[in-house]
């Protein structure tokens, strides 16, 4: 079945510096989207990618997804203490359901 | 609007017992769907309910099972409960079912099995 992998698993980044996300998926997507859970929440939903090499972004964060339409990649630029907390791809083939990745959990150091 | 809302927040259980979730998503969303949330598991994917039919499994035991009414509210069962059963449980409604629907949580429920 379609599965989806998300590195690194852990991310810890100093207040002000950069990083990046990576989710990869088995099967070619129609969909991918994101979604941050901050400690003891939820997943809310960040950002929906459809087309093939699209780029998004919302103020700090950057949102990729692959040409082939298997990957996708979440960059983040300045970390800030508010960005502590797990970051979830998740993928959707058609007709399939939304398979969510194991998720990359930031913490970040000030 | 209210969000989606699922009772009880936390309960604690024994193996053995049996346990009934609720799920209340958001008016007007017609389709709900139940996430299991471990430490290093990440979500993985319980069912989804669509106008009070089940649409997609994932690999979960028979133990595990859900059901949904005609206003949408959604309730899952687990039976003989485990210690591994031990996890958030997550309620997701979304408009509608296909492509490009994104999903909102609810704040789950957490199960602990001594």
């Amino acid at each position: 079945g379609q599965q989806v992998m998300q590195i690194p698993q852990y991310q810890h980044v100093q207040e002000g510096e950069d990083f990046t996300t990576y989710c990869n998926s088995s099967t070619t997507l129609s969909n991918i989207q994101w979604y941050k859970q901050r400690p003891g929440g939820h997943p809310v939903f960040l950002i929906q990618l459809v087309k093939s090499g699209e780029v998004k972004k919302q103020k700090r964060l950057t949102f990729q997804f692959g040409e082939a339409k298997k990957n996708s990649s979440l960059h983040i630029t300045a970390t800030q203490t508010t960005d502590v907390g797990t970051y979830f791809c998740a993928g959707q083939a058609a007709g399939n359901k939304l398979t969510f990745g194991g998720g990359t959990r930031v913490l970040v150091k000030p | 609007k209210a969000g989606v809302t699922q009772t009880p927040r936390y309960l604690i259980k024994t193996r053995g017992q049996q346990v009934t979730l609720s799920c209340s998503p958001i008016s007007g969303h017609r389709s709900v769907s139940w996430y299991q949330q471990t430490p290093g598991q990440g979500l993985q994917f319980l069912f989804e309910y669509f106008s009070e039919t089940q649409r997609n499994k994932g690999n979960f035991p028979g133990r595990f099972s859900g059901r949904q009414f005609s206003n949408s509210r959604s309730e899952m069962n687990v039976s003989t409960l485990e210690l591994g059963d031990s996890a958030l449980y997550l309620c997701a409604s979304s408009l509608k079912r296909g492509l490009g629907e994104k999903l909102f949580f609810g704040s789950g429920t957490q199960l602990s099995v001594l």
